[in-house]
């Protein structure tokens, strides 16, 4: 079982829909990250969350220590928002990251 | 502020030649991370460094594979006699300290294809 389960790992939504990727983790963590990524891009650091929730534009990221659970979620959803999204968390003592499998997003107009 | 720079951004290689690929990290970070992306697979740490010092390489295959993060110039990873199955997207993460709340900035990736 790897440390850190994303799902779903593809996900299809239409333009305007709210969608919640979820991920789980196994590991004591110091903080969680949500990422993406377009094809054949980069990566973009979305969040980076140890507690509570944070809210950028729309997108909101929650995260609950105790059942060792994050969100993401899209608010009004756009074909832009297209992309791979993963959960990341840093454990340990050298803030290295471990990832998820990744949540495959599509939002069709 | 440039952010992370690598390069190349793509790179094909035959069997056998060797791959360097370069990570500049953001000005007044000094800690770097390497991070591989093979095809359908997620994300693996391979290794950690800060200027001069290799702190962790956990994650580095144990032959062919080398870094380092010299007191001038960019973060080099190296791949000798590179085999099909080192095809993947190679990233570079850069950060302030080793502390989570730092926070990282990602490269936008350097694609190598051995042929």
């Amino acid at each position: 079982k790897n440390e850190v389960e994303q799902s779903p790992q593809n996900l299809t939504a239409q333009e305007g829909e709210f969608i919640t990727i979820n991920c789980s983790y196994s590991v004591g963590i110091s903080a969680l990250h949500w990422l993406q990524q377009h094809p054949g891009g980069g990566i973009v650091s979305l969040f980076m969350l140890s507690s509570g929730k944070k809210k950028h534009g729309r997108l909101i990221a929650t995260i609950n220590i105790q059942e060792k659970h994050s969100s993401l979620h899209i608010t009004a959803s756009h074909p832009r928002d297209s992309a791979v999204y993963i959960c990341a968390v840093s454990s340990g003592n050298t803030g290295k990251l471990i990832f998820g499998q990744g949540t495959t997003l599509q939002v069709k107009p | 502020n440039a952010g992370v720079m690598q390069n190349p951004r793509h790179l094909v290689r035959r069997r056998g030649q060797e791959a360097r690929l370069r990570c500049s990290p953001m000005k007044g970070h000094s800690h770097v991370y390497w991070y591989r992306q093979l095809p359908e697979e997620g994300l693996k740490f391979m290794v950690y460094l800060q200027k001069e010092n290799i702190i962790d390489e956990s994650g580095m295959p144990k032959e062919r594979f080398s870094a380092e993060f010299p007191k001038e110039g960019p973060s080099i990873l190296r791949i000798q006699q590179v085999v099909r199955g080192d095809s993947a997207a190679y990233f570079c993460a850069s950060s302030q300290g080793d502390r989570a709340y730092y926070g990282y900035t990602f490269g936008s990736g350097t694609r190598l294809t051995v042929v």
